[in-house]
């Protein structure tokens, strides 16, 4: 257990809809990572927040945004979800000290069917 | 050319074989070397972490760094089927910041 939680595991929804992803950090992690994978594209990053603020964006499509919380918690929304959206979505935490070497510990995902 | 290439696989191997998984990558910026092991359905794991050039031993695992080459390799000593997973390296430039990530290569250890 990477100390990352993440809800729903499963999420099931129709092209055109708007669903949101929430992460909780390790504890004392302050920074949070969103990455998608799939099967042709593999884990690509998305967005970094780090202490509420967004420090880093990846290739992350107009259509989804993200946001980190004062308790340090994250969302991730998706809308106008279309098919090719269907993946497993990550949540990483890390407590990105000064210098020296950075791990991000990942959650178990949430898995995103969009029929 | 992708920043990072790895080999998809599959590897099937005996028990107790020794394994070598190995990513090329193209940005000489990469500092920081990383190899994460996904089993099916559930989140990455971290097995083991450089920082530049040269070797690193955590049991059973060995990940060597060639700087020069552009080129990082995971040695799996005598396998075992509980480390039939994907494997997927990792590289980043600077601490703190995103990984770019392998496509994963699948092993399979056969008892």
């Amino acid at each position: 257990d990477s100390g990352v939680t993440q809800t729903p595991k499963h999420l099931i929804t129709a092209t055109g809809q708007r669903v949101t992803l929430r992460c909780s950090p390790r504890s004392g992690d302050l920074s949070v990572y969103w990455y998608q994978q799939s099967l042709d594209q593999g884990l690509q990053f998305l967005i970094q927040y780090y202490n509420g603020e967004e420090r880093a964006k990846g290739n992350i499509l107009e259509r989804f945004s993200a946001q980190q919380f004062p308790d340090l918690h994250s969302e991730l929304n998706l809308s106008s979800l279309e098919l090719g959206d269907s993946a497993l979505y990550f949540c990483a935490s890390s407590l990105l000290l000064a210098g020296g070497m950075d791990t991000q510990y990942f959650g178990p995902g949430t898995r995103l069917t969009v029929l | 050319q992708k920043e990072v290439e790895q080999d998809p696989g599959p590897l099937s191997v005996p028990e107790g074989a020794i394994v070598s998984l190995n990513c090329t990558y193209s940005n000489s910026a990469f500092q920081y070397f990383m190899w994460y092991r996904q089993y099916s359905r559930k989140g990455p794991e971290l097995l083991m972490y450089t920082y530049s050039s040269g070797n690193k031993e955590d049991g059973r695992f060995t990940a060597q760094v060639d700087k020069s080459s552009k080129y990082i390799s995971l040695f799996i000593r005598d396998s075992q089927p509980s480390d039939s997973a994907t494997y997927l390296c990792a590289l980043s430039n600077q601490a703190g910041t995103a990984l770019i990530f392998g496509k994963g290569t699948t092993l399979s250890v056969s008892s």
